[in-house]
């Protein structure tokens, strides 16, 4: 299994651009996540999922969307990217099977904004 | 705010001194997990206990889980420079699909 990916895993944009994040699991976990690390901080959660077709908002969601039109994954846009974006992006799914919950994390994503 | 409470934030100790995290957090929880994240990299699992469970060990690793006080400390035996990270705990509340991340500490253990 290749557990959790992402792409890219670097990018940088001007402000204004829009980019689209790809986090792909191949562990057919239900809930998906993304999360944004900044400096020195803790991580904060930007929207997440528990089912295809379905999506939340978590504790950071403005300038972002997202979407989980297949289980396996969940994309994140920026629509027009903005300095605060510049951060390190995380996605992480869950298995909820068995109830462990336990939750398995993508190697990350590195984006500056300009 | 949604984040937990680690301390200390920041912890510096001696190569083969053990370290001890304490993470807090503010409702019932079905499980805690540990992660240690390297400058620049990764979260990596460490461990996860389950609200039912006292106490976990895993190599050089010992979890312990106190619900009534709604804390859980991490502490790292015989540490060695390559345990230098931060560390970070995330509680799953009962009933809600998300977890709860604490702010983290780092440790930095010196040769």
């Amino acid at each position: 299994n290749a557990g959790v990916t992402q792409t890219p895993k670097f990018r940088v944009l001007k402000t204004g651009q829009s980019m689209t994040l790809l986090c792909a699991q191949d562990m057919n976990h239900e809930y998906m996540y993304w999360y944004r690390q900044d400096p020195g901080m803790g991580l904060r959660l930007i929207h997440y999922s528990v089912g295809e077709g379905t999506t939340a908002k978590g504790e950071v969601p403005d300038g972002y969307n997202v979407s989980r039109l297949k289980k396996q994954n969940f994309l994140l846009g920026l629509e027009s990217a903005a300095p605060s974006q510049t951060s390190v992006y995380f996605c992480a799914s869950i298995d909820q099977q068995g109830k462990s919950y336990e939750q398995y994390f993508g190697p990350g994503t590195r984006l500056t904004v300009t | 705010s949604q984040q937990g409470e680690e301390d200390p934030q920041a912890l510096s100790i001696q190569e083969g001194e053990n370290a001890t995290m304490n993470c807090s957090y503010k409702t019932s929880i079905n499980n805690l997990q540990w992660y240690r994240q390297n400058s620049g990299r990764g979260l990596v699992h460490l461990i996860l206990i389950r609200s039912n469970e006292r106490e976990k060990h895993s190599g050089r690793l010992r979890v312990t889980l106190d619900t009534s006080k709604k804390s859980s400390s991490l502490l790292i035996t015989a540490s060695r420079a390559a345990d230098t990270a931060s560390y970070f705990c995330a509680a799953f509340p009962g009933g809600t699909y998300k977890y709860i991340f604490g702010t983290g500490t780092r440790l930095k253990v010196l040769a």
